[in-house]
This record gives C-alpha cells, sequence and structure tokens, in this order.
C-alpha cells in the first residue's frame, strides 16, 4: 500500500527559532500534499495545500509567512515553522493524494509533535 | 465551504456487538468523496471505508458498512462484531477537488 513518511516524528525546539518537517511518498508519485494541524483531543484542521512546483494555498487564518511549504518534487514536501513560539506546539500530520490514484483518496503521514519551550 | 458534523463526541459499544457512528455533511457541490478514517492512539490516520457521491450502493469492508443518503446528506458508519482494536477516534471526512474537511471526531471505546 502507499506509504507517506515524516521526518522527525518528535520535536523540541526554542522560541525564535525555525524547525522544518519532511513529508515523503515513499512508493507514489504525490501531485498535491496537505499539511494538517491537529490539537489534542480535537480534529485535524487543514493549514495549507501544495501542488509540485507550484505555491501553497493557505487556509484562512493560517499565516503563510510563519508556516512556510515547499513542494520541491512529487514525493516531497517541507513545512517550516519560522520563530516557533509555544503557541504553535501541536501535532503536525501530513497527507498526500497518489498522482496515478483513482479515487480523492489521501494517504497519511504518521504525524510530527511539535514542543516549542 | 463545506462542512462536516458528527453529533457524537463519544460512544461505546460490547464487544461482538454492533454500533453506527453518525455523520452529516452540507455542501453544494454534485461529486464528491466521502471517508472515514480511524485514528487509534497512535496518531495514525487509516483509512477505514470510502463512498463516492455518484455511487447509490453503500460501500462495504468486511465488518464495516455506510449508510449513504445523499439527499439527506448523511453518512453514517456501522461497525459489526465489534473487535477491541476497533477502539480508537473515528472521523468522517468530505473531500471534492483539493477541498477536505474532517468532522470532529467520535471517540468510540469496545468494552470487553
Amino acid at each position: 500500500g502507499a506509504v507517506v513518511s515524516q521526518h522527525p516524528s518528535r520535536v523540541i525546539c526554542k522560541s525564535g527559532t525555525s524547525v522544518k518537517i519532511e513529508c515523503r511518498s515513499l512508493d507514489f508519485q504525490a501531485t498535491t500534499m496537505f499539511w494538517y494541524r491537529q490539537f489534542p483531543k480535537q480534529s485535524l484542521m487543514l493549514m495549507a495545500t501544495s501542488n509540485e512546483g507550484s505555491k501553497a494555498t493557505y487556509e484562512q487564518g493560517v499565516e503563510k509567512d510563519k508556516f512556510l511549504i515547499n513542494h520541491a518534487s512529487l514525493t516531497l514536501s517541507t513545512l517550516t515553522v519560522t520563530s516557533a513560539h509555544p503557541e504553535d506546539s501541536s501535532f503536525y500530520i501530513c497527507s498526500a493524494r497518489d498522482r496515478g490514484g483513482i479515487y480523492y483518496e489521501q494517504y497519511f503521514g504518521p504525524g510530527t509533535r511539535l514542543t516549542v519551550t | 465551504a463545506q462542512t462536516v458534523t458528527q453529533s457524537q463526541p463519544e460512544m461505546s459499544v460490547q464487544e461482538a456487538e454492533t454500533v453506527t457512528l453518525s455523520c452529516t455533511y452540507d455542501t453544494s457541490e454534485n461529486n464528491y468523496y466521502l471517508f472515514w478514517y480511524k485514528q487509534p492512539p497512535s496518531r495514525q490516520m487509516i483509512l477505514v471505508i470510502r463512498q463516492e457521491a455518484y455511487k447509490q450502493q453503500n460501500a462495504t469492508e468486511n465488518r464495516f458498512s455506510v449508510n449513504f443518503q445523499k439527499a439527506a446528506k448523511s453518512f453514517s458508519l456501522k461497525i459489526s462484531d465489534s473487535q477491541l482494536g476497533d477502539t480508537a477516534m473515528y472521523f468522517c471526512a468530505f473531500m471534492n477537488d483539493n477541498d477536505m474537511r474532517f468532522g470532529a471526531g467520535t471517540r468510540l471505546t469496545v468494552k470487553p
């Protein structure tokens, strides 16, 4: 089956620093990747949608200068949280849609837990 | 914008029994897909079942089946012969083009 990896799985950073999270589709090409944020005991909130080779589309209320998304290839998208603050602490999940897929199904990564101290 | 509503924050069921999780959605689109995802404590999202809106036949996957009522915009999930491993958060999701929306989730506990 389609596999999506995320790295790192956990990261702790100091306030004011930047952190990068990688999302890779391991056995398929992803035309579109999605980034979500999930607070404890809450649902997934879509942050942005990225298509390979083009700028990401951000959801209303998501700061594009703070959450930089780069979809450099058909298998890799990165989310960089710039000048992180404690309120950015959360669980970040990426997903990818298979370029060859016939459904709108997304395959999810295992998530990254970000803690900003 | 599309919205997805799950009105049951928590549910429980005895092992081997049947439980139904409800989901309603709102959209003006005619073509879309609906999904149920399971999120166990590991937090890995796992696809349970999908339904294409243009198909009238309800999707089934082993012990999991849906009751899709397009006119009523309802998409419930039935789990038969519940197992302890079914304990998880369940999210109903709507997708159309590049838009995907999740419901708030239902925490299901299967009791031995």
